[in-house]
């Protein structure tokens, strides 16, 4: 049983160009959520999907970000018109449906994509 | 507001025994997590604490006051493999977005 997945591990965008993070969660799991983590920062908060669904984004910044989980494929999380400030390694995690799994490890992490803005 | 403190950086020796605190306060509470970041790495959960008092876990253990908004995780035995970021984490909400501390970076040495 595949982990989260995530890629690309490593991208490089220059200022004003688009970029594009997909999460596939781990198998039979329905819940995604996207975190930030600056250099010398803790993990925060962005977005929390579910299918076709987005469910909390209060952690998103207002503009040139934007997530989606469709029916079919990965979680994208896009940012537009990178600057150099979205340099940061983007985790996502996923858990199981609500009433099933393991409560207490129900977020089960990626191994992040790191983005460079240049 | 949300707000979660744990030191920045510790130091063991290998062998030893380490306590690392987190303190929290945070709008709502529905269970505490403890973390491992190894650089470059994704989070591994270690333990989760709902209830107030100790769980134990092979090597880790980690408590939880919620009167007091404390928690600690506890290694022992250090290994060199331990060294890495541990994160302290609150679900403040009914299902699993957590809020952070900076993380606490823990070095084992010889």
């Amino acid at each position: 049983n595949a982990g989260v997945m995530q890629n690309p591990r490593h991208l490089v965008r220059r200022r004003g160009q688009e970029a594009r993070l997909r999460c596939s969660p781990m198998k039979g799991h329905s819940h995604v959520y996207w975190y930030r983590q600056l250099p010398e920062e803790g993990l925060k908060f962005m977005v929390y999907l579910q299918k076709e669904n987005i469910i909390d984004e209060s952690g998103m910044p207002k503009e040139r970000f934007s997530a989606e989980f469709p029916k079919e494929g990965p979680s994208i999380l896009r940012i537009q018109q990178v600057v150099r400030g979205d340099s940061a390694a983007y985790f996502c995690a996923s858990s199981p449906p609500r009433g099933t799994g393991n409560m207490n490890t129900e977020a089960f992490f990626g191994q992040g994509t790191r983005l460079t803005v240049v | 507001g949300q707000n979660i403190d744990q030191p920045t950086e510790m130091t063991a020796t290998e062998g030893a025994i380490v306590q690392i605190n987190c303190t929290y306060q945070t709008s709502g509470f529905n269970g505490l997590f403890w973390y491992q970041q190894h650089a470059g790495e994704a989070p591994t959960f270690l333990s989760y604490n709902v209830l107030d008092g100790l769980e134990e876990k092979g090597r880790f253990s980690s408590f939880l006051s919620r009167s007091k908004g404390y928690s600690y995780l506890l290694l022992k035995e250090l290994q060199m493999k331990d060294s890495a970021s541990y994160l302290c984490a609150v679900r403040d909400r009914g299902y699993s977005t957590l809020t952070f501390g900076k993380g606490t970076m823990l070095l084992v040495s010889p």
